[in-house]
């Protein structure tokens, strides 16, 4: 079965840091999406960045990068030089045919950052 | 540019009482879908649709019915609310169900069921 794992339940990084989440991910399906969202303390859900499993290249936005090893089925996000409104939970998720194209969600990642 | 709206952003029911939490996107999004979150989890599907007249059963579907009579609309009704049914409740919709597709999100509603 489909399964998303974020091993980190919280983390402290100090401002201007750089932070990597880590994300794994259980599929058997060649073909898959992996997404991350953040969800600050006001609750709303914000798409951060994509990766598919065909993509040669790691995906970016931002100060965001996706490090994607696809051999160990991993897609951590690093965040470059936090900044204190990057605190928040963040979710990854997968989507691939085997679950009918529905996301698979980790139990998130809480990241401080420390001014 | 409204997006993805939901109501109401919070509410409180007496336990074996019904309501309906509306959702509307304003895309043209052939996909949508009912997601619940509880602290310290991850979201988890409780019901979706891949188009106007489809629905299908999500992770956590009892207690819970959808319909899809239009592509705008996807209404989450609770039959008789308990209080394991306390959570947030967030709708979401995409283009399509692809594996490509990102979901856009609505603002989430706050339910106690007491």
């Amino acid at each position: 079965a489909q399964k998303i794992t974020q091993t980190q339940p919280g983390m402290f990084v100090q401002e201007k840091e750089a932070v990597t989440l880590d994300c794994t991910y259980d599929t058997s399906d060649p073909s898959y999406g992996l997404f991350w969202y953040k969800q600050p303390s006001s609750g709303e859900m914000i798409f951060l960045i994509y990766q598919g499993s065909y993509d040669q290249q790691n995906a970016t936005e931002g100060r965001y990068s996706l490090n994607f090893q696809k051999a160990r089925k991993s897609a951590n996000l690093v965040i470059s030089a936090s900044q204190l409104g990057d605190s928040a939970m963040y979710f990854c998720a997968m989507r691939d045919t085997d679950s009918n194209y529905q996301l698979i969600w980790g139990a998130g990642t809480k990241l401080i950052i420390k001014p | 540019n409204a997006g993805v709206t939901q109501t109401p952003k919070f509410q409180v029911l007496k336990t074996g009482q019904s309501m309906t939490l509306q959702c509307a996107q304003d895309m043209n999004h052939e996909y949508m879908s009912w997601y619940r979150q509880d602290p310290g989890m991850g979201l988890r599907l409780i019901h979706y649709s891949v188009g106007a007249g489809i629905t299908d059963q999500g992770e956590v579907p009892n207690g819970y019915n959808v319909s899809r009579s239009t592509t705008e609309d996807f209404p989450l009704r609770l039959l008789s609310a308990a209080p394991s049914q306390t959570s947030v409740y967030f709708c979401a919709s995409s283009y399509s169900p692809g594996r490509g597709k990102k979901l856009f999100f609505g603002s989430g509603t706050q339910l106690s069921v007491l």
